[in-house]
């Protein structure tokens, strides 16, 4: 199946300090999503984003799907962004709407 | 209210209980899903329906029985199961558009503790 890996799998800011999290993919994608998980542990929407980049508010992705990348931009951190982030993909092939999740990296920013 | 509200928050049960998750979508959807998420573990597809037809089980032990009366509605159904069982289950819905977005929203999780 296809693979997700995330890096790096641990970060610490100081806050204010910018930070860039990577997901590569081992396979053609027709859906990508960034999420932050909370400490009560709902997965919040960050970005759709199979393609391109867009940009909301301090967060910014890019896809570059046919080198099977995303990054998620992450600018003037505040302790608040503290939590883990999830790339998920869905295969280009699947029809399901099935997503497999990367491993996460847990961010932590420090006051 | 948020899009998809899944209930209870916590559950705790014993190995011989018979337990229900709940989820309910208002987001118009018409696929709706069941992921698992262990400690030290990524997320794992448990199972997928779409229009209320089980379109992937995704090799889930019998003891985890899904219902999908209606589009809107998700439920887990919980029997014998194991202290490994234990988790944070999370509902997602999503349009299942070919054609266009397939943005999938997750519920808060119902997080279970089996003792």
């Amino acid at each position: 199946g296809i693979q997700v890996e995330q890096s790096p799998p641990d970060l610490i800011l100081q806050e204010g300090a910018n930070s860039t999290l990577r997901c590569n993919f081992s396979d053609s994608v027709n859906n990508l999503q960034w999420f932050h998980q909370n400490p009560w542990g709902q997965l919040i929407n960050l970005f759709y984003i199979p393609s391109g980049t867009k940009q909301n508010g301090r967060l910014s992705a890019t896809t570059v799907a046919t080198e099977r990348y995303s990054l998620l931009y992450i600018s003037s951190s505040q302790t608040t962004d503290s939590g883990v982030y999830f790339c998920a993909v869905e295969r280009s092939s699947s029809n399901t709407g099935k997503l497999i999740f990367g491993q996460g990296t847990t961010l932590q920013v420090k006051p | 209210e948020t899009g998809v509200t899944q209930t209870p928050r916590h559950l705790v049960m014993g190995m011989t209980n018979k337990k229900s998750l709940k989820c309910e979508q208002h987001l118009g959807h018409n696929a709706m899903y069941w992921y698992k998420q262990s400690a030290k573990k990524p997320l794992e597809l448990m199972f997928v329906y779409n229009f209320k037809e089980q379109t992937e089980n995704n090799s889930v032990p019998s003891r985890f029985s899904p219902e999908c009366p209606n589009s809107s509605h998700l439920f887990l159904h919980l029997h014998t199961l194991q202290p490994e069982d234990s988790a944070l289950y999370l509902c997602a819905s999503s349009p299942l558009d070919r054609g266009g977005l397939t943005e999938a929203f997750f519920g808060q999780g119902t997080r279970l503790t089996v003792v």
